[in-house]
Parts: structure tokens; C-alpha cells; sequence
């Protein structure tokens, strides 16, 4: 089952320039993960953010939580090529599934 | 090196023929997870372990078995295989679950003819 919807579903952008996916979703939170996916291979975990965390940063990426607003944002600076895969935000049920959304596909251009 | 190792990465089989998907990890992680991804449908959870001979059905169980004798495997059993059942499988774990982040494998794509 799908959490929710992230916006937007595909982003295109040049090497150097920022990158913001938006994740929602419907059921209270623990906590909040960002993953990556390059084509068919395994998702990396690039993120979590605790329910009463509103900000995170790690490297170039930084983390946003709204509880208010059931949202999250996902904010990658200076891209870079490598950065080119979908990323999946996920919320943890209390059986430890993770719902993901539908991810982003984004694509960074040389 | 931390990793969650799945097992073979490609298969072809037909329809009937028994399979396992292995998966193991080298973290102690308690929990570990099975996933199937399809286009449109997204990441789905079959299986799940909390902990060594606890297990549980996810979201897709049906045609699966798992078995969680030792913390560091749980492999992935399909009986008899069909044709619906091809997909792009992961395994995943994570130290105690929900409060943690998880670690995926690198997939195994099954093709079931």
C-alpha cells in the first residue's frame, strides 16, 4: 500500500543546480526515512527524521518534517550527475513495514 | 564491510520449479524483510521477521514461505512458481525495525516463465 504522494513524479535539472522532491503521507508518524534508488538496483537509506526532529542535514542533503501538514521535503544542493535515481520517501508501521511513496525520478544533467 | 547480501541476482525459471532467494546479513540486525517491486505497484511487503523463528506475512504473502532459523539469514522460498510471481525482489533489515533506517539488498530479478 502506498502512503502517499510525492511531488513531483519526474524533475530534470543541471549539474550544479538544487534539487526539491515533496513527500505527503496519512497516518501519524515515528519517523520519516528518504531512500535512493539507482535503475534496478537496491535502495540506499539516505535519511531519517524523527517525528519531533523538523529539520535534518546530512552532506549536501537536507530534511524537512511537518507533522502539522503530514509532509516532508527532500532538498539535494549543487546536484551532481551521480545524483541521477528515484528517491522514495517511507514511513515504518508499527510491524516495522515500510510504506513507501511513489517516488521521484530525477535526473541531473552534465 | 555492513551490507545485506541476496542471492543469485538474476534467475529464470519455469513455472513449478522450486526456488530460494537467499539473503543474509552481517549486522545483527533482529529484523529483516522481504520486498517485491512492480511498475505501477510499487514496493510491497511479503514477509517479515522480528527476530530469530518469529516471523509474520506482509502486505503479499501468498506463494511465499520464509524461514528465520539464524539472526543473520531468512531466505525467501517460492514452492511453485508462476508466471505472476516475476518481479524485482529485495531484501531488507534493520537493527530493531521501526526506529531505524534499513538496509536493502542489491535485488534479485526473477523472471518466472
Amino acid at each position: 500500500s502506498q502512503q502517499g504522494e510525492e511531488d513531483p513524479q519526474a524533475l530534470s535539472i543541471q549539474e550544479g543546480e538544487n534539487a526539491t522532491m515533496n513527500c505527503s503521507y496519512k497516518t501519524s508518524i515515528n519517523n520519516l526515512q528518504w531512500y535512493r534508488q539507482n535503475s534496478g538496483r537496491g535502495l540506499v537509506h539516505l535519511i531519517l527524521i524523527r517525528s519531533n526532529e523538523r529539520e535534518k542535514h546530512s552532506g549536501r542533503l537536507r530534511v524537512t518534517l511537518d507533522t502539522s501538514k503530514k509532509s516532508s521535503s527532500l532538498l539535494i544542493t549543487a546536484s551532481r550527475a551521480a545524483d541521477t535515481a528515484s528517491y522514495f520517501c517511507a514511513t515504518p508501521s508499527n510491524t516495522g513495514k515500510l510504506i513507501f511513496g511513489q517516488g521521484t525520478t530525477l535526473q541531473v544533467k552534465p | 564491510e555492513a551490507q545485506v547480501t541476496q542471492n543469485p541476482r538474476y534467475l529464470i525459471t519455469v513455472t513449478g520449479k522450486k526456488l530460494t532467494v537467499t539473503c543474509s546479513q552481517n549486522m545483527n540486525h533482529e529484523y529483516m524483510s522481504w520486498y517485491r517491486q512492480d511498475p505501477g505497484l510499487g514496493l510491497r511487503q511479503i514477509y517479515y521477521s522480528m527476530n530469530v523463528e518469529v516471523t509474520d506475512k506482509g502486505d503479499v504473502p501468498e506463494g511465499y514461505k520464509v524461514s528465520r532459523k539464524e539472526k543473520r539469514n531468512f531466505p525467501l522460498i517460492l514452492e511453485s512458481p508462476s508466471p505472476n510471481q516475476t518481479s524485482l525482489y529485495f531484501c531488507a533489515s534493520s537493527l530493531k525495525g521501526e526506529g531505524y533506517g534499513y538496509t536493502f539488498g542489491s535485488g534479485t530479478r526473477l523472471t518466472v516463465v
